[in-house]
């Protein structure tokens, strides 16, 4: 089955700086690679995703990045502010009748300070 | 809005005891899931459902099970409740059979075996 490795495990950094996450998959058949956002007490929340006929993909102050060659992508936070903190999650799955399936990686816990 | 509850947000249990976990959506969501979340291992497929037709075995089924009798409704049992299944539980939701679609999360269960 699909495997997904997520590093590192915490970040921290200054308000302003920029943060960058980085994740691999094992499996060629993954083609569709969302990111969540968990905050403190609450369920993960999708926050952006890459499908991947698309290399990178930009929504606002984040974007995604993947290399399909190299089976890694990464999330990447720029202008970072306090509400940013929280715990972000990488997942892979593969389209088509999959149920929705989707693989997460370990987790990443972004801290920001003012 | 896409709402998922969990009915209970803390859970304290006695090993061997029978636990059951509910989860409810309000979309008409086909697709339900649970996961176990903890430090360092990221969330962790437990098992999925597909409409109440078909329920599936994720990446760590062992001492669980699962019952859906009507679609809003998922709920995750552990037979004989173990101090190794202390966790937090998230369930989750989406629609149809693409991977594409965005998963709905709870807000978790926080479940402690002693």
């Amino acid at each position: 089955g699909e495997n997904v490795e997520q590093h590192p495990s915490t970040l921290s950094v200054q308000e302003g700086d920029s943060a960058v996450i980085k994740c691999t998959y094992s499996d060629s058949a993954s083609n569709y690679f969302p990111w969540y956002k968990q905050e403190l007490g609450k369920g993960p929340q999708l926050i952006i995703d890459i499908r991947s006929n698309v290399g990178e993909k930009k929504d606002q102050r984040i974007a995604v990045t993947l290399n399909k060659t190299a089976k890694h992508f990464s999330l990447h936070i720029t202008e970072t502010q306090p509400e940013d903190s929280a715990v972000y999650f990488c997942a892979a799955g593969a389209g088509g009748t999959s149920y929705g399936k989707l693989t997460f990686g370990q987790g990443t816990i972004l801290t920001v300070h003012p | 809005d896409v709402k998922v509850t969990q009915s209970s947000r803390y859970l304290v249990k006695r090993t061997g005891e029978k636990v059951f976990l509910e989860c409810v959506q309000d979309m008409d969501h086909e697709n339900m899931f649970w996961y176990r979340q903890d430090p360092g291992l990221g969330l962790r497929l437990i098992y999925f459902s597909y409409d109440v037709k078909m329920k599936e075995k994720g990446d760590i089924p062992e001492g669980y099970s699962v019952s859906r009798e009507k679609k809003e409704r998922f709920s995750l049992i552990l037979e004989s409740a173990s101090t190794n299944q202390t966790s937090m539980y998230l369930c989750a939701s989406s629609f149809g059979l693409a991977v594409y679609n965005e998963q709905f999360f709870g807000p978790g269960t926080r479940l402690t075996v002693l």
